[in-house]
């Protein structure tokens, strides 16, 4: 059983670009969420997806953020407009249930340049 | 707001010995509560969680205590060894609500 897999691993965005960050959950997981960890800092929560459905988005900036999590296919987190602030690693984390153990991906690391 | 707070930023512990990272709450309605392991460049890894209705929960080396009252959860790592080393993140969790909230992680040296 093939565990969660973010790609790309690293992604180097100039200002003003689109950053898209890719993560398979692991089979049987319908709950998706995405983190940040800016550095120095803890994870971040984001946004917490279910098939086809943003479930609490509560922590995704307002602006240039979305999330989505197709019937088919990975969930997407895109950033529109990038800038510099947005560098960070991003963390894709899956879940067979709400509030289950959450198992999370390697991560993204985004640069901004 | 930072609901879950790991006061310490790193410990040192010698092999062998026992390792203990603390985690404070400040959400009276958080019930549920995971430590995380990380390692550099890799994603958190699951370790050991523990709900309100208990007090302890152990696996292995790893052992977690809630004290409700003082809102406030600690992991035990007993025998420590080198290959503990890492960053430990707590997170909690409330059945009113969808996300963990984690700490800002505890880098866990333990020296051979």
């Amino acid at each position: 059983n093939a565990g969660v897999m973010q790609n790309p691993r690293h992604l180097v965005r100039r200002r003003g670009q689109e950053a898209r960050l890719r993560c398979s959950p692991m089979k049987g997981h319908s709950h998706v969420y995405w983190y940040r960890q800016l550095p120095e800092e803890g994870l971040k929560f984001m946004v917490y997806l279910q098939k086809e459905n943003i479930i609490d988005e509560s922590g995704m900036p307002k602006e240039r953020f979305s999330a989505e999590f197709p019937k088919e296919g990975p969930s997407i987190l895109r950033i529109q407009q990038v800038v510099r602030g947005d560098s960070a690693a991003y963390f894709c984390a899956s879940s067979p249930k709400v509030r289950g153990e959450a198992f999370f991906g390697q991560g993204t690391r985004l640069t901004v340049v | 707001d930072q609901q879950v707070k790991q006061n310490s930023p790193s410990l040192s512990v010698q092999e062998g010995r026992i390792s203990i990272l603390n985690c404070d709450y400040t959400n009276s309605m958080f019930d549920y509560f995971l430590w995380y392991k990380k390692y550099p460049a890799e994603g958190p890894t699951f370790l050991i969680s523990i709900s309100s209705i208990k007090d302890k929960n152990e696996d292995g080396r790893f052992t977690v205590f809630l004290n409700k009252s003082a809102k406030h959860l600690s992991l035990h790592i007993v025998p420590s060894q080198p290959g503990d080393s890492a960053v430990y993140f707590c997170a909690a969790s409330a059945n009113t609500g969808n996300q963990f909230y984690f700490g800002t992680g505890t880098s866990l040296t333990v020296i051979p």
